[in-house]
């Protein structure tokens, strides 16, 4: 129940295509969903970020997409470029101190 | 830049050695983690700390200790390294009540051989 789904383990998308990752929960008492991008050698760092209460937010090309009914939400990148490509994590927290992470996502995308 | 700093960066050692690794915070940020990073596994948490001496176990906690004596200072000990603790390891820092974001330091790779 503690869980957080994400797929697909890897992604390769041509510049200028929308990459979608998909996470899925079980915990209704989530509260809090984050995205984290991770470069090589670097620790993740806060993307975006969506409460249950709103379906959609949007930041920059970056998009969250929230499902409640489904459980489900997802990160989409509008007219992604090469230096989008990195490893993305998605999570949830039903505190305000902890993170369940879901497995990450290797993003290519090529010129 | 959040201001956290790990110590040190690269490690190898051999198992059966304790290995201490250090996290550095100039915030003063109330809680402070450890998590270790896997293939296939993306980050899973060790241990948390709330406040000066106040810890708690995360997911994998086992082999591992913890101790938070300063505010800014969140140290991580291997009692006895395995290989399967091989790993880099993350310290990350956040505000808590209401400050969800966590903030990530730059890791530690470590090898046990």
């Amino acid at each position: 129940q503690q869980q957080v789904k994400q797929s697909p383990q890897s992604l390769i998308v041509q510049k200028g295509g929308i990459p979608i990752i998909n996470c899925a929960y079980e915990n209704t008492a989530f509260d809090y969903f984050p995205w984290y991008q991770q470069f090589p050698g670097k620790g993740p760092a806060l993307l975006i970020a969506i409460r249950p209460d709103v379906s959609e937010k949007k930041e920059g090309r970056f998009t969250i997409s929230f499902n409640k009914s489904a459980k489900q939400f997802s990160l989409h990148i509008m007219d992604s470029q090469p230096g989008d490509s990195a490893t993305y994590f998605c999570a949830a927290s039903i505190s305000n101190y902890q993170l369940i992470w879901g497995a990450g996502t290797k993003l290519i995308i090529k010129p | 830049d959040a201001g956290i700093t790990q110590s040190p960066r690269h490690k190898v050692t051999e198992t059966g050695t304790p290995v201490t690794l250090r996290c550095h915070q100039t915030e003063n940020h109330r809680y402070m983690y450890w998590y270790r990073q896997d293939p296939g596994h993306g980050l899973r948490l060790i241990h948390y700390s709330y406040g000066v001496k106040d810890t708690d176990k995360g997911e994998v906690s086992d082999g591992y200790s913890v101790s938070r004596s300063k505010t800014e200072d969140f140290l991580l000990t291997l009692e006895s390294a395995t290989s399967s603790q091989t790993s880099v390891y993350f310290c990350a820092i956040s505000r808590g009540q209401g400050g969800e974001t966590q903030y990530f330091g730059p890791g530690t790779r470590l090898l046990v051989l």
